[in-house]
């Protein structure tokens, strides 16, 4: 089963707008990563967040991490039609090999 | 080089056939993984070589095989798929002393038809 939920599982926003998408997990988890994926292509990977970390900042990214609510949240501020993808947070359990993907949130930005 | 490639990009292939999935990486990673994405889905991992041993099977079904020949070239071999094995086949690596506190990189991925 997925680690990772998102929401929403959509979005569709104007351009120079702020995009929020999140990430709730189920297990505990050594990091978390957020990707993007540009249509039918291999993901990008955007930021990794530690455990022991409560926010990161990347560019006009944003990526918080609660784990007592095992869940994050990716702000993609500013945003661009060269935005539109569908981005993805992945968990990585202690031991470090399995990753496990979230469900994804599909955002368009509109020029 | 921070490339991890594929080949091929697109493959077609009948129920019968036998085919493979080459990927190859030459940035000293030492964790290997394949995963199947299906359309508007996630990708859903499939294997995970590390130091060139199989570390994870999600169960995956036998007509799927995986290979790694040596630290940077890792091989899926195909025999006998279904339909429903038509996906995107990404494959990833990810490298460092600590395994666990590093992002993957990943390939562009195959582009699989069973035909």
């Amino acid at each position: 089963s997925q680690q990772g939920e998102e929401d929403p599982q959509a979005l569709s926003i104007q351009e120079g707008e702020n995009a929020t998408m999140n990430c709730s997990y189920k297990t505990s988890i050594n990091n978390l990563q957020w990707y993007r994926q540009n249509s039918g292509r291999g993901l990008v990977h955007l930021i990794l967040i530690r455990s022991n970390e409560r926010e990161k900042h990347s560019g006009r990214l944003r990526v918080t991490l609660d784990t007592s609510k095992k869940s994050s949240s990716l702000l993609i501020t500013a945003s661009r039609a060269a935005d539109t993808a569908s981005y993805f947070c992945a968990t990585t359990s202690a031991g470090g090999f399995k990753t496990i993907f979230g469900a994804g949130t599909r955002l368009f930005v509109k020029a | 080089d921070t490339e991890v490639t594929q080949t091929p990009k697109h493959l077609v292939m009948g129920m019968t056939n036998k085919k493979s999935l080459k990927c190859e990486q030459h940035m000293g990673h030492r964790a290997m993984y394949w995963y199947k994405q299906k359309a508007k889905k996630p990708p859903e991992l499939m294997f995970v070589y590390s130091y060139e041993k199989l570390s994870i099977n999600e169960s995956v079904p036998s007509r799927f095989s995986p290979e790694c020949p040596n630290s940077s070239l890792l091989n899926l071999h195909l025999h006998a798929l279904q339909p429903e094995d038509s996906a995107l086949y990404l494959c990833a690596s990810k490298g460092g002393v600590n395994l666990g506190n590093y992002e993957q990189y990943f390939g562009p991925g195959t582009r699989l038809t069973v035909t």
